[in-house]
């Protein structure tokens, strides 16, 4: 069964320093999102692409953060310079029909120390 | 805004016994609504949907009807398993394919 690819599954950094995630869709679907899990909360959208379009990124700290998704294919998320309120899950989903259903990668765990 | 509610945990059941967990939510217009379930060191997974009022959606024993009047969502399932033993997400579509969870609600079957 095909699924959403993401790496590194953990990473460890220090405050101010940068870090970057990728990820890698199910083949075929258009819509990718990036979303952070605070422990012991839901997911909270950060960003929405459609094909390589950004359709939404109101909740992403553009101050701090980045995404991008060039070819319509993978895409990165990247923090510069990283805070410790920063820690928590990064999940990838992807999705084919925009209704809802999202297959969602393991996620990368990041700690800021 | 539209938000979500589900009932505090975490819940601790033994086998077979039944289990509701309460999702509740606030949104305009008529959104979809949707249950996931992440396994430990997984991501998360779609369990169920129901797309209008008084939809039921099933999956793998679970079940949740979509309740217009009380704006709720709960989730059921008459004889847990061990292997059910996961966080539970309650989650709200509104336009554009955004989805909002609720905080999740940690399950725990014991044999």
């Amino acid at each position: 069964e095909a699924e959403v690819a993401q790496s590194p599954r953990y990473k460890i950094t220090e405050k101010s320093q940068a870090v970057a995630f990728w990820c890698d869709p199910i083949s075929g679907h258009a819509t990718l999102y990036w979303y952070r899990q605070i422990l012991g909360q839901g997911p909270e959208l950060l960003v929405q692409f459609q094909d390589e379009s950004v359709v939404d990124d109101s909740q992403l700290p553009k101050d701090r953060f980045s995404a991008e998704r060039l070819k319509g294919v993978d895409s990165t998320l990247k923090i510069q310079p990283a805070e410790l309120g920063d820690s928590a899950m990064y999940l990838c989903a992807s999705s084919e029909d925009r209704v809802g259903k999202l297959f969602f990668g393991s996620g990368t765990q990041l700690s800021v120390l | 805004g539209n938000s979500v509610t589900q009932m505090e945990g975490p819940v601790t059941l033994s086998e077979e016994a039944f289990l509701t967990i309460n999702c509740t939510y606030t949104a305009t217009g008529y959104p979809s609504l949707f249950w996931y379930v992440q396994y430990p060191g997984e991501g998360l997974q779609l369990l169920l949907k129901a797309t209008k009022a008084d939809d039921k959606g099933s999956n793998k024993g679970f079940e949740a009807t979509y309740r217009k009047e009380t704006t709720s969502f709960h989730l059921e399932k008459g004889s847990v398993q061990v292997s059910d033993s996961a966080v539970y997400f309650c989650a709200l579509e509104t336009s554009g394919s955004r989805l909002t969870f609720g905080e999740g609600t940690q399950l725990t079957v014991n044999p």
